[in-house]
């Protein structure tokens, strides 16, 4: 069984710019969940989505977003992007046993 | 979620038993252990978790105690491969992970 893909893998952007991340959930998996990682803050809850529906929501400001599509893709979202905002952001899937796996990441660097 | 407490690093020879404790005193008694580690730069990798009862796979050993106030992680034969974070996570089924800041695992030669 094919693992979480992320996509892409390396992004290069510049303040004030905007962002979107992929990610696909292992096959059969319903909630995607986003977290992002900093050397300073270690590794963050997003939010989570599981069948179009935003279950749960981290501490961020209304800057990041994200979406679910009907065959349980994910995208993320960030809007007027900051300097703070470069991190390894991670997407994990899980299925109805609830164990959270996770895909390679996507490496954000905002100049 | 339950906080949980690991020695911030480890360190052990190739092809002994890494073994691994975290303290979650305050665990509630439907919060799971999970475990997983991070390898540098990659996505956190799942390697176990637990209720009540010891679980092996094969990857590692998770050892519960009875009072479910720590546990412990066993990794058998440990190779350089293993060399990565580990996070002990206290967490309910269907709520997100919390990361501490784990334990760094450095397997020797």
């Amino acid at each position: 069984k094919a693992g979480v893909t992320q996509t892409p893998r390396y992004l290069i952007k510049t303040r004030g710019q905007q962002v979107t991340l992929s990610c696909s959930p292992i096959s059969g998996h319903r909630s995607v969940s986003w977290y992002q990682q900093t050397p300073g803050q270690g590794l963050q809850f997003l939010f989570e989505y599981f069948s179009e529906t935003q279950r749960n929501k981290g501490n961020f400001p209304g800057r990041f977003s994200g979406r679910q599509f009907s065959n349980s893709r994910s995208e993320m979202n960030v809007s007027t992007l900051e300097l703070g905002d470069s991190a390894l952001y991670l997407c994990a899937s899980s299925g109805a046993e609830e164990t959270q796996y996770f895909g390679p990441g996507t490496r954000l660097l905002v100049l | 979620d339950a906080k949980t407490t690991q020695p911030p690093s480890m360190d052990c020879a190739e092809g002994r038993a890494a073994n691994l404790p975290c303290n979650h005193s305050t665990i509630s008694g439907n919060e799971y252990v999970y475990w997983y580690r991070q390898i540098h730069s990659q996505g956190p990798q799942y390697i176990i978790h637990g209720l009540k009862n010891n679980e092996t796979n094969e990857m590692a050993s998770l050892i519960i105690t009875e009072d479910r106030k720590s546990s412990t992680l066993i990794l058998p034969h440990a190779t350089l491969r293993d060399t990565a974070v580990y996070y002990c996570i206290a967490r309910y089924n269907t709520d997100k992970l919390i990361f501490g800041t784990g334990t760094r695992l450095q397997v020797f030669p």
